[in-house]
């Protein structure tokens, strides 16, 4: 199985500050279709994920520009250029190239100081 | 709009069953892949296995084998995930996720199973 590896795990941020979460995977998520199947989700405090990036860096419907991904390969990072307190949460990174299974990473908290 | 609506939370005695449902509205049921994820505090998200809502094919994680079933009804547009021999650890949230080609575009609210003696 494809091991997803998050950092840090946990992110004290300043509101208005920027914010950097890293995910590197066991393996290449290059899948043999040319797509890499990378995804990342943010879990509010007592809500379901929800998607927030797909294939890298392509952000979702409704999804704040604050939000962007990027990476090739095996490291991955999701930024958000101005933290507001509505990002307070869990962030998670998912591969869907190597299937099965779906892998995720241990989340991180992302948090205000 | 897409919604998965799952049924409401549940208390088990170890070594019981329990079959949680979730109910697809807004698109072709057939469409689209259901899977399910569970949550828990210590192993984190996991994915427990898929089902095809069309020809009802299934495939389980090895971690669930013998344990899980995955089942659909097309008629009323829901998918069923029954887990058997329920230990305490199998306490957790259990989500029913739609697959979107390598990736999940729609969670369920999340189903609570608690296992407790």
């Amino acid at each position: 199985d494809v091991v997803m590896t998050q950092s840090p795990l946990s992110l004290p941020v300043t509101l208005g500050q920027p914010a950097s979460i890293s995910c590197r995977s066991s393996q290449s998520l290059v899948h043999s279709d040319g797509n890499t199947y990378m995804n990342w989700f943010q879990q509010r405090p007592g809500q379901s994920p929800r998607r927030l990036i797909y294939k890298i860096s392509n952000r979702d419907s409704g999804v704040p520009d604050r939000f962007s991904g990027s990476g090739s390969g095996t490291d991955f990072t999701l930024k958000i250029s101005r933290v507001e307190a509505e990002d307070v949460g869990v962030y998670y990174c998912m591969q869907g190239t190597h299937w099965p299974p779906w892998t995720f990473g241990q989340g991180t908290k992302v948090e205000i100081k | 709009q897409v919604q998965l609506v799952q049924s409401g939370a549940e208390v088990k005695k170890p070594g019981a069953s329990v079959k949680v449902s979730c109910k697809a509205s807004g698109y072709t049921f057939s469409d689209y892949y259901i899977h399910w994820v569970r949550q828990t505090p210590g192993q984190g998200l996991e994915w427990m296995g898929r089902i095809n809502p069309d020809s009802g094919a299934t495939d389980y994680a090895q971690s669930f084998q013998g344990r899980v079933t995955m089942t659909r009804d097309t008629s009323i547009s829901t998918v069923y995930m029954e887990l058997s021999r329920l230990r305490s650890d199998d306490t957790a949230l259990f989500y029913c996720v739609r697959d979107d080609f390598g990736t999940i575009d729609y969670w369920g609210q999340g189903t609570l199973v608690t296992v407790v003696s």
